[in-house]
Protein backbone atom coordinates (compact mmCIF):
# COMPACT_ATOMS: atom_id res chain seq x y z
CA UNK A 1 0.00 0.00 0.00
CA UNK A 2 1.22 3.51 -1.51
CA UNK A 3 1.39 5.54 1.96
CA UNK A 4 3.05 9.22 0.07
CA UNK A 5 1.88 9.48 -3.69
CA UNK A 6 3.74 12.18 -5.20
CA UNK A 7 3.18 14.05 -8.86
CA UNK A 8 4.50 14.46 -11.36
CA UNK A 9 6.86 11.94 -12.28
CA UNK A 10 8.44 14.23 -14.59
CA UNK A 11 8.78 17.85 -14.91
CA UNK A 12 10.51 20.25 -17.30
CA UNK A 13 10.81 23.70 -16.32
CA UNK A 14 12.84 26.53 -17.70
CA UNK A 15 15.77 28.07 -16.18
CA UNK A 16 14.35 30.63 -13.68
CA UNK A 17 10.91 29.12 -13.68
CA UNK A 18 9.19 27.63 -10.57
CA UNK A 19 8.99 23.96 -10.08
CA UNK A 20 6.53 22.82 -8.24
CA UNK A 21 6.36 19.07 -6.73
CA UNK A 22 3.58 17.52 -4.83
CA UNK A 23 2.53 14.70 -2.64
CA UNK A 24 -0.22 13.39 -1.02
CA UNK A 25 -0.32 11.40 2.17
CA UNK A 26 -2.56 8.54 3.68
CA UNK A 27 -2.01 7.89 7.41
CA UNK A 28 -2.51 11.03 9.89
CA UNK A 29 0.17 9.53 12.38
CA UNK A 30 2.73 11.34 10.48
CA UNK A 31 4.18 14.19 11.60
CA UNK A 32 7.13 14.67 9.88
CA UNK A 33 7.68 15.58 6.13
CA UNK A 34 11.23 15.95 4.57
CA UNK A 35 12.29 16.35 1.10
CA UNK A 36 15.18 14.30 -0.17
CA UNK A 37 17.36 15.41 -3.17
CA UNK A 38 19.00 12.44 -5.46
CA UNK A 39 21.30 13.00 -8.05
CA UNK A 40 22.20 9.90 -10.49
CA UNK A 41 24.19 7.38 -8.64
CA UNK A 42 24.19 9.18 -5.17
CA UNK A 43 22.42 8.66 -2.00
CA UNK A 44 19.20 10.98 -1.36
CA UNK A 45 20.24 14.42 0.22
CA UNK A 46 17.87 15.76 2.59
CA UNK A 47 16.99 19.35 1.47
CA UNK A 48 14.29 20.73 3.37
CA UNK A 49 11.65 19.56 6.35
CA UNK A 50 8.94 20.78 7.77
CA UNK A 51 6.44 19.24 10.74
CA UNK A 52 2.95 20.05 10.86
CA UNK A 53 2.63 22.57 13.41
CA UNK A 54 3.81 24.94 10.59
CA UNK A 55 2.43 25.57 7.05
CA UNK A 56 4.91 26.94 5.07
CA UNK A 57 8.83 26.89 5.64
CA UNK A 58 11.27 28.46 3.44
CA UNK A 59 15.34 27.91 2.92
CA UNK A 60 17.15 29.86 0.21
CA UNK A 61 15.20 28.72 -3.51
CA UNK A 62 13.12 25.75 -1.58
CA UNK A 63 9.85 26.20 0.14
CA UNK A 64 7.33 23.52 1.45
CA UNK A 65 3.74 24.10 1.82
CA UNK A 66 2.08 22.34 4.26
CA UNK A 67 -2.02 21.74 4.11
CA UNK A 68 -2.44 19.42 7.72
CA UNK A 69 -6.66 19.17 6.70
CA UNK A 70 -6.06 18.16 2.94
CA UNK A 71 -3.21 15.85 3.54
CA UNK A 72 -1.08 17.44 1.27
CA UNK A 73 2.30 19.32 1.64
CA UNK A 74 4.43 20.52 -1.69
CA UNK A 75 7.64 21.70 -2.54
CA UNK A 76 8.36 25.09 -4.73
CA UNK A 77 11.94 25.56 -6.07
CA UNK A 78 12.22 29.17 -7.32
CA UNK A 79 14.13 30.53 -10.09
CA UNK A 80 15.11 26.81 -11.02
CA UNK A 81 18.48 26.47 -12.29
CA UNK A 82 20.29 23.35 -14.33
CA UNK A 83 21.62 22.46 -11.53
CA UNK A 84 18.88 21.74 -9.73
CA UNK A 85 17.82 18.50 -12.51
CA UNK A 86 17.45 15.39 -9.77
CA UNK A 87 15.44 13.06 -8.57
CA UNK A 88 12.98 14.70 -6.10
CA UNK A 89 11.32 12.24 -3.61
CA UNK A 90 9.36 13.65 -0.79
CA UNK A 91 8.67 11.26 2.72
CA UNK A 92 6.96 11.09 5.84
CA UNK A 93 7.45 9.33 8.90
CA UNK A 94 6.29 9.37 12.57
CA UNK A 95 8.67 10.91 14.76
CA UNK A 96 10.91 10.66 12.86
CA UNK A 97 11.24 6.76 12.79
CA UNK A 98 11.17 5.14 9.18
CA UNK A 99 10.29 6.99 6.25
CA UNK A 100 7.71 6.15 3.55
CA UNK A 101 8.94 7.44 0.60
CA UNK A 102 6.74 9.25 -2.53
CA UNK A 103 7.56 7.34 -6.00
CA UNK A 104 9.97 10.51 -7.22
CA UNK A 105 9.40 12.88 -9.53
CA UNK A 106 12.59 13.91 -12.38
CA UNK A 107 13.01 17.15 -12.67
CA UNK A 108 14.75 18.62 -15.33
CA UNK A 109 15.49 22.73 -15.79
CA UNK A 110 16.28 23.49 -19.46
CA UNK A 111 18.59 25.93 -19.64
CA UNK B 1 28.07 17.71 10.28
CA UNK B 2 25.74 14.19 9.73
CA UNK B 3 27.86 12.65 7.49
CA UNK B 4 27.18 8.97 6.19
CA UNK B 5 29.74 6.62 4.55
CA UNK B 6 29.43 3.61 2.73
CA UNK B 7 32.06 0.60 1.82
CA UNK B 8 31.97 -0.06 -0.75
CA UNK B 9 30.74 1.90 -3.47
CA UNK B 10 30.98 -0.67 -6.18
CA UNK B 11 30.66 -4.47 -6.25
CA UNK B 12 30.95 -7.25 -8.34
CA UNK B 13 30.27 -10.94 -7.63
CA UNK B 14 29.85 -14.46 -8.61
CA UNK B 15 26.68 -15.51 -8.07
CA UNK B 16 26.39 -17.73 -4.85
CA UNK B 17 28.99 -15.47 -2.73
CA UNK B 18 28.33 -13.32 -0.20
CA UNK B 19 29.00 -9.37 0.39
CA UNK B 20 29.63 -6.77 2.90
CA UNK B 21 28.66 -3.18 2.73
CA UNK B 22 29.47 -1.26 5.50
CA UNK B 23 27.44 1.81 6.51
CA UNK B 24 29.31 4.29 8.82
CA UNK B 25 27.98 7.41 10.57
CA UNK B 26 31.35 9.61 10.66
CA UNK B 27 31.01 12.37 13.17
CA UNK B 28 27.88 11.22 14.80
CA UNK B 29 26.33 8.51 16.61
CA UNK B 30 23.15 6.46 15.15
CA UNK B 31 21.58 4.19 17.97
CA UNK B 32 19.19 3.46 14.34
CA UNK B 33 20.31 3.07 11.20
CA UNK B 34 17.78 2.21 8.24
CA UNK B 35 18.81 -0.02 5.10
CA UNK B 36 17.47 0.89 1.65
CA UNK B 37 17.33 -0.88 -2.08
CA UNK B 38 16.34 1.25 -4.64
CA UNK B 39 15.85 -0.27 -8.74
CA UNK B 40 16.88 2.33 -11.35
CA UNK B 41 13.95 4.78 -11.96
CA UNK B 42 12.34 3.74 -8.95
CA UNK B 43 11.60 5.03 -5.19
CA UNK B 44 13.56 3.80 -2.14
CA UNK B 45 12.36 0.63 -0.23
CA UNK B 46 13.11 0.46 3.42
CA UNK B 47 14.52 -2.71 3.90
CA UNK B 48 15.18 -3.33 7.89
CA UNK B 49 15.79 -1.10 10.50
CA UNK B 50 19.15 -1.67 12.70
CA UNK B 51 19.06 -1.05 16.39
CA UNK B 52 22.18 -0.80 18.02
CA UNK B 53 22.69 -3.76 20.67
CA UNK B 54 19.97 -5.93 19.37
CA UNK B 55 18.34 -7.50 16.52
CA UNK B 56 17.45 -5.53 13.16
CA UNK B 57 13.24 -5.53 12.20
CA UNK B 58 12.79 -6.37 8.43
CA UNK B 59 9.84 -5.40 6.81
CA UNK B 60 7.84 -7.62 5.34
CA UNK B 61 9.04 -9.50 2.26
CA UNK B 62 12.42 -9.08 3.03
CA UNK B 63 14.25 -12.14 4.04
CA UNK B 64 16.29 -12.00 7.49
CA UNK B 65 18.50 -14.90 6.50
CA UNK B 66 19.21 -13.49 3.19
CA UNK B 67 19.88 -9.78 4.28
CA UNK B 68 21.75 -10.35 7.72
CA UNK B 69 22.30 -6.96 9.52
CA UNK B 70 24.68 -6.09 12.00
CA UNK B 71 24.41 -2.92 14.42
CA UNK B 72 27.52 -3.67 16.44
CA UNK B 73 28.50 -0.12 17.14
CA UNK B 74 26.62 3.40 17.52
CA UNK B 75 28.60 4.00 14.35
CA UNK B 76 28.77 1.20 12.26
CA UNK B 77 25.83 -0.47 10.71
CA UNK B 78 26.84 -4.11 8.13
CA UNK B 79 24.53 -5.65 5.49
CA UNK B 80 25.18 -8.88 4.14
CA UNK B 81 24.38 -10.54 1.25
CA UNK B 82 24.42 -14.15 1.79
CA UNK B 83 24.40 -16.50 -1.30
CA UNK B 84 24.26 -13.45 -3.78
CA UNK B 85 22.17 -14.27 -7.20
CA UNK B 86 21.38 -12.09 -10.27
CA UNK B 87 18.49 -10.68 -9.24
CA UNK B 88 19.88 -8.77 -5.71
CA UNK B 89 21.89 -6.77 -7.95
CA UNK B 90 20.57 -3.07 -6.89
CA UNK B 91 21.35 -0.21 -5.13
CA UNK B 92 21.71 0.04 -1.65
CA UNK B 93 21.78 3.06 0.07
CA UNK B 94 21.78 3.37 4.55
CA UNK B 95 20.62 6.34 6.63
CA UNK B 96 20.94 7.09 10.20
CA UNK B 97 19.54 9.07 12.59
CA UNK B 98 21.25 12.12 14.58
CA UNK B 99 19.23 11.85 17.46
CA UNK B 100 21.95 13.49 19.65
CA UNK B 101 20.90 17.02 17.63
CA UNK B 102 17.36 16.77 18.64
CA UNK B 103 16.75 16.25 14.77
CA UNK B 104 14.65 13.87 13.04
CA UNK B 105 16.52 14.18 10.04
CA UNK B 106 17.96 11.03 8.15
CA UNK B 107 21.44 11.50 6.30
CA UNK B 108 21.74 8.65 3.89
CA UNK B 109 24.98 7.22 2.62
CA UNK B 110 26.14 7.48 -0.66
CA UNK B 111 24.75 4.58 -1.98
CA UNK B 112 26.47 0.80 -3.07
CA UNK B 113 25.60 -0.63 -6.79
CA UNK B 114 26.37 -4.50 -6.66
CA UNK B 115 26.26 -6.11 -9.63
CA UNK B 116 25.83 -9.97 -9.35
CA UNK B 117 27.23 -12.11 -12.30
Amino acid sequence: QQQVKQSPQSLIVQKGGISIINCAYENTAFDYFPWYQQFPGKGPALLIAIRPDVSEKKEGRFTISFNKSAKQFSLHIMDSQPGDSATYFCAASNAGNMLTFGGGTRLMVKP
Amino acid sequence: GAVVSQHPSWVICKSGTSVKIECRSLDFQATTMFWYRQFPKQSLMLMATSNEGSKATYEQGVEKDKFLINHASLTLSTLTVTSAHPEDSSFYICSARDTTRGSWGQYFGPGTRLLVL
